[in-house]
């Protein structure tokens, strides 16, 4: 079973840029998760998504935005960019939503603003 | 506002010896508590979840609720499990929003 895989693995954009992440999740799973991750701030949750609906979201600027398709991949979306929005970014897919499944998360995209 | 606090960013040890891994919570409520670990080159991955009371690899990881902790453990450390540890919680039911703390970086000698 492949895992999670996101795309672009890394990337460079320009201050005031946009960007966009694209997530597949693990076949058969119906949740993922975004996570950023910094050297200052560690692993910080961006949102989640079940069923193409935006279930949760972290405490981001409006700039990040993202959504699910039917067929459970995600994409985010980070507009204006700033310095500061260098980071990985995670996502994760699991099975359904809930606290007892088990979280997969994919390798990441590295993502510098220059 | 629920946190995740580890307070060691790095932990060395000698192959054989114990180590144990902090990691403390703030919430008011019943969280669910898991440890994920990343090796080098490799994707973050649950290590284990407090209420499923197992041993993985040797680890185990007790909830103290009135000392709010969530300590990881192993009595006899191996090279292999030198990694990144982050310890998380989950507080919302049917939600996958985890709050990490910002690791610990174990590193077991020879």
């Amino acid at each position: 079973k492949a895992g999670v895989t996101q795309t672009p693995r890394y990337l460079i954009k320009t201050r005031g840029q946009q960007v966009t992440l694209s997530c597949s999740p693990i076949s058969g799973h119906r949740s993922v998760s975004w996570y950023q991750q910094t050297p200052g701030q560690g692993l910080q949750f961006l949102f989640e998504y079940f069923s193409e609906t935006q279930r949760n979201k972290g405490n981001f600027p409006g700039r990040f935005s993202g959504r699910q398709f039917s067929n459970s991949r995600s994409e985010m979306n980070v507009s204006t960019l700033e310095l500061g929005d260098s980071a990985l970014y995670l996502c994760a897919s699991s099975p359904l939503r809930g606290s007892g499944n088990t979280i997969y998360f994919g390798e990441g995209s590295w993502l510098t603003v220059v | 506002a629920q946190r995740v606090t580890q307070p060691e960013k790095l932990l060395s040890a000698f192959k054989g010896a114990p180590v144990e891994l902090k990691c403390n919570y703030s919430y008011s409520g019943s969280p669910e508590l898991f440890w994920y670990v990343q090796y080098s080159r490799q994707r973050l991955q649950l290590l284990l979840r407090h209420i499923s009371r197992e041993s993985i690899k040797g680890f185990t990881a007790d909830l103290n609720k009135g000392e709010t902790s969530f300590h990881l453990k192993k009595p006899f450390a191996q090279e292999e499990d030198s990694a990144m540890y982050y310890c998380a919680l989950s507080y919302q039911g049917g939600s996958e929003k985890l709050v990490f703390g910002k690791g610990t970086k174990l590193t077991v000698n020879p």
